[in-house]
């Protein structure tokens, strides 16, 4: 069965440093999240992709988030330089094309420790 | 802002005994997905409901859709201890894609 896979599965890094995290989604899917969930709190959303730019971010995609789908089939969220609170798991979910298309199938996660 | 509020957000149950799981709104959504996560792991999608009214049944799971599309519940029917785990609704507005998650139902069932 047809998944998204997230790579690595747990990332440690120290403050202020870059880390990317990436997401092989579905592979006819055109639509792409990233959602994040600190620990013990609920599922956020971060940023919405489509036809290569991004359709949606929430308030939490600062200037420090950046987006790519540099080939067919990978799509990463780059933190430019992190910050304590950007401790959570990340999860990637892709979404099919068409409006009657509703289901988002979500990634195992990335867990960001920043330390 | 939408938001969604689960009710009860801890539940603790025997197995073998019913249970109800409520996801509110005071907003629309085009449609509403009720999700299972494992700690450490990703949201596994259960269902996705669109239709007001809708009643969706996945075995012992029965899933409904409020009339008026900003509510929906969740039953499950003679609860089993691999039914333990974290339930989040999470509805779609009809403009947006992305989806806004209810802050989940911590289900425990004790054998």
């Amino acid at each position: 069965e047809p998944e998204v896979t997230q790579t690595p599965s747990h990332q440690v890094t120290q403050m202020g440093q870059e880390v990317i995290l990436r997401c092989v989604p579905i592979s006819n899917h055109l639509y792409f999240y990233w959602y994040r969930q600190i620990l013990g709190q609920k599922v956020e959303f971060l940023v919405s992709f489509y036809n290569n730019e991004i359709s949606e971010k929430s308030e939490i995609f600062d200037d420090q988030f950046s987006v790519e789908r540099p080939d067919g089939s990978n799509f990463t969220l780059k933190i430019r330089s992190t910050k304590l609170e950007d401790s959570a798991m990340y999860f990637c979910a892709s979404r099919g094309a068409g409006q009657g298309n509703t289901e988002a199938f979500f990634g195992q996660g990335t867990r960001l420790t920043v330390v | 802002t939408q938001l969604l509020e689960q009710s009860p957000q801890f539940l603790s149950i025997q197995e073998g005994e019913n249970l109800t799981v409520y996801c509110n709104s005071s907003s629309v959504f085009s449609s509403l997905q009720w999700y299972r996560q494992e700690p450490g792991e990703g949201p596994v999608l259960l269902v996705t409901v669109v239709t007001g009214g809708e009643v969706k049944k996945l075995k012992r799971l029965t899933f409904q859709f409020g009339d008026a599309r900003k509510d929906s519940s969740l039953h499950i029917t003679a609860a089993q201890t691999g039914d333990t785990g974290l339930y989040l609704c999470a509805g779609q507005d009809t403009g947006r894609r992305a989806l806004t998650f209810g802050s989940g139902t911590r289900l425990q069932v004790q054998p």
